[in-house]
């Protein structure tokens, strides 16, 4: 079966503060992908990060820092010096390779207050 | 801007009316997908169109009917439906292939917010 879990319903923090979202997945596949996406208020999701299973990497793109972990099933994303601009629902999901079918998580509120 | 239009952005119909679905990519995908979401659930996979064939209905209400007239253009035609139907629908498009060629990630329209009375 494939799952994905986002425990965090929701998550408030002050601006400057750094905070981590959680994602846990599910998976029998070899091959396989991971994706975020931020949903603002306005509505449209906004592809964020894409990691394939072969690729342990973490990745850093300015504030935004990925930590990819097979062993525990794991993708986390953590925003360094969280801005207003990042409130949105954060949303993981998975897809398998060979298919096209994304299965998302119910999504992380998260809200930065000034 | 992800290059993924959708028209209207918000639709207030009754029951017993007719309506259509409008998105647009200009990506130059070849695939093209319905998604639902509403509140308080995960997103649901409605339709998949690859290469304007339809390879997925996961499911979906007769009341929903897609069409994928050539590979930027997806409707979500629309007739009879039921206050459970309000929701925001998304599209989204995507490039799939070989594995060298395909790039996997979704890029998602703003939505249409719909309101059944």
């Amino acid at each position: 079966a494939q799952k994905v879990t986002q425990a965090q319903t929701e998550i408030s923090v002050v601006e400057k503060e750094d905070v981590t979202l959680d994602c846990v997945y599910e998976t029998r596949d070899t091959t396989y992908y991971l994706f975020w996406y931020k949903q603002p208020p306005s509505g449209e999701l906004v592809f964020l990060i894409r990691r394939n299973s072969f690729d342990e990497q973490n990745e850093i793109s300015g504030r935004y820092s990925w930590n990819f972990q097979k062993s525990t099933s794991s993708f986390n994303f953590t925003i360094t010096a969280s801005q207003v601009v990042d409130s949105a629902v954060y949303f993981c999901a998975l897809l398998r390779g060979a298919t096209n079918k994304l299965i998302f998580g119910t999504g992380t509120l998260l809200a930065v207050q000034p | 801007e992800t290059g993924v239009t959708q028209t209207p952005r918000h639709l207030v119909m009754g029951m017993t009316n007719k309506k259509s679905l409008k998105c647009e990519q200009h990506l130059g995908h070849n695939a093209m997908y319905w998604y639902k979401q509403s509140a308080k659930k995960p997103l649901e996979l409605m339709f998949v169109y690859n290469f304007k064939e339809q390879t997925e209905n996961n499911s979906v209400p007769s009341r929903f009917s897609p069409e994928c007239p050539n590979s930027s253009h997806l409707f979500l035609h629309l007739h009879t439906l039921q206050p459970e139907d309000s929701a925001l629908y998304l599209c989204a498009s995507s490039q799939v292939g070989t594995l060298a060629s395909s790039s996997y990630e979704q890029y998602f329209g703003p939505g249409t917010r719909l309101t059944v009375t």
